[in-house]
């Protein structure tokens, strides 16, 4: 029962580096996310791909950017890393008019 | 501007009592409304669901009530049970249809004591 399985669990990075993180689904839905959860924010949606072949931005998506390589995969890259986009990274998937099912989180801090 | 929210951070309630979670809301257009549940070093894992056509919706311990008017959700847990100790979260989304783009409350951290 893989679900949403997003890598690296925990990653730290130094100001300006770059990184990918990972998200694969294996419940064939249609539409997947991410996600970012600050202390006192709730989550917040960073990007989001209703179908394969399309992104579009969520509510904060400055300084990143994301590829829906296929049905399953959907990577979030951070080109250029800065402190403020230190936080917890939460992949997720759904299929239209379902329940979104989320991806155990992903660690990141930036130095 | 927080569209979603959860104005008590925390909530202690006693093991067998009713805990009584409250979540407030801006947008109008908002038409359907989720709980979601979330443990330490997991991801949030959905609890219950109401759409605006409804008050009420029950499932098991869990219910949830939506007052349209008041622009206001509440999720009341009965009994409570120490295994409810998590951070819960409202959220609202605007139609069902497509991707779901869910905007999330600041989350209530409760504590079921013994």
């Amino acid at each position: 029962n893989a679900g949403v399985t997003q890598t690296p669990k925990f990653q730290v990075l130094k100001t300006g580096q770059s990184m990918t993180l990972q998200c694969a689904q294996d419940m064939n839905h249609n539409s997947m996310y991410w996600y970012r959860q600050d202390p006192g924010m709730g989550l917040r949606l960073i990007y989001y791909s209703a179908s394969e072949g399309t992104t579009d931005k969520g509510e904060v998506p400055n300084g990143y950017n994301v590829s829906r390589l296929n049905k399953r995969e959907f990577s979030l890259r951070l080109e250029s890393a800065a402190p403020s986009q230190t936080s917890v990274y939460f992949c997720a998937s759904s299929v239209s008019g379902n329940t979104i099912y989320f991806g155990e989180g992903s660690w990141l801090t930036v130095v | 501007d927080q569209q979603v929210k959860q104005n008590s951070p925390s909530l202690s309630v006693q093991e067998g009592r009713i805990s009584i979670l409250n979540c407030d809301y801006t947008n109008s257009m908002f038409d359907y409304f989720l709980w979601y549940k979330k443990y330490p070093a997991e991801g949030p894992t959905f609890l219950i669901s109401i759409s605006s056509i409804k008050d009420k919706n029950e499932d098991g311990r869990f219910t949830v009530f939506l007052n349209k008017s008041a622009k206001h959700l509440s999720l009341h847990i009965v009994p409570s049970q120490p295994g409810d100790s998590a951070v819960y979260f409202c959220a609202a989304s605007v139609g069902l249809q497509g991707a779901q783009k869910l905007v999330f409350g600041q989350g209530t951290r409760l504590t079921i004591n013994p």
